[in-house]
């Protein structure tokens, strides 16, 4: 069984620029949830996507954006890019998101580096 | 609101000898628990989730976590380091106040384990 697959791993862009990150879920999860990783803040809630709903959001500027598609596969936009969005962007998908218990999995990141 | 605050930022431990990693929550109801590793370059894997069933959790790899709601922690523990344990370890509680859940992670441990 495929795991949650982000693409690209790695990113470098411009300040001022804007960016699309891509994740793909586990075959039959509707959930995907997205998350920001740096040093100094750890790991933060970005937003949740259910059925191609946005039903939960971080504390995050408008420049942060995401969307689902019917197959479940998310997309998060960072616009006009800042230093500080340098960081590790990790996607979660789970099979139901309305459980206290549900396990979330995770993929392997795609670190963005603002420059 | 949920909370949990991880005691220490950095572990060191010999290669054979026992891991303690601390972990506190807050939380108004009964929460759901779960700790998370993280290896250098990787996602995030679930070790093992705490849902009130039992207080005493084991999960993958030989770790285990005890629940103990008088003392509001959830520490991980190991018998026996092995050098593949060296990474950062997530505390993360279940946060389900906006309707939806969504993780919120701990502050991380990094553990060090010395041959």
């Amino acid at each position: 069984k495929a795991g949650v697959t982000q693409t690209p791993r790695y990113l470098i862009k411009t300040r001022g620029q804007q960016v699309t990150l891509s994740c793909s879920p586990i075959s039959g999860h509707r959930s995907v949830s997205w998350y920001q990783q740096t040093p100094g803040q750890g790991l933060q809630f970005l937003f949740e996507y259910f059925s191609e709903t946005q039903r939960n959001k971080g504390n995050f500027p408008g420049r942060f954006s995401g969307r689902q598609f019917s197959n479940s596969r998310s997309e998060m936009n960072v616009s006009t890019l800042e230093l500080g969005d340098s960081a590790l962007y990790l996607c979660a998908s789970s099979l139901a998101p309305d459980r206290p218990d549900t396990e979330a999995f995770f993929g392997q990141g795609t670190r963005l580096t603002v420059v | 609101a949920q909370s949990v605050t991880q005691l220490d930022s950095h572990v060191s431990v010999s290669e054979g000898t026992p891991v303690l990693l601390r972990c506190n929550y807050s939380s108004s109801y009964s929460p759901s628990l779960f700790w998370y590793v993280q290896h250098p370059n990787k996602g995030l894997q679930l070790l093992l989730k705490y849902t009130s069933a039992a207080t005493l959790v084991k999960g993958i790899n030989g770790f285990e976590a005890e629940f103990k709601k008088s003392e509001t922690s959830f520490h991980l523990t190991k018998p026996s380091a092995h050098m593949s344990d060296a990474a950062e370890y997530f505390c993360v509680v279940s946060d389900g106040t906006s309707g939806t859940y969504k993780y919120i992670f701990g502050t991380g441990t990094r553990l060090k384990v010395l041959a």
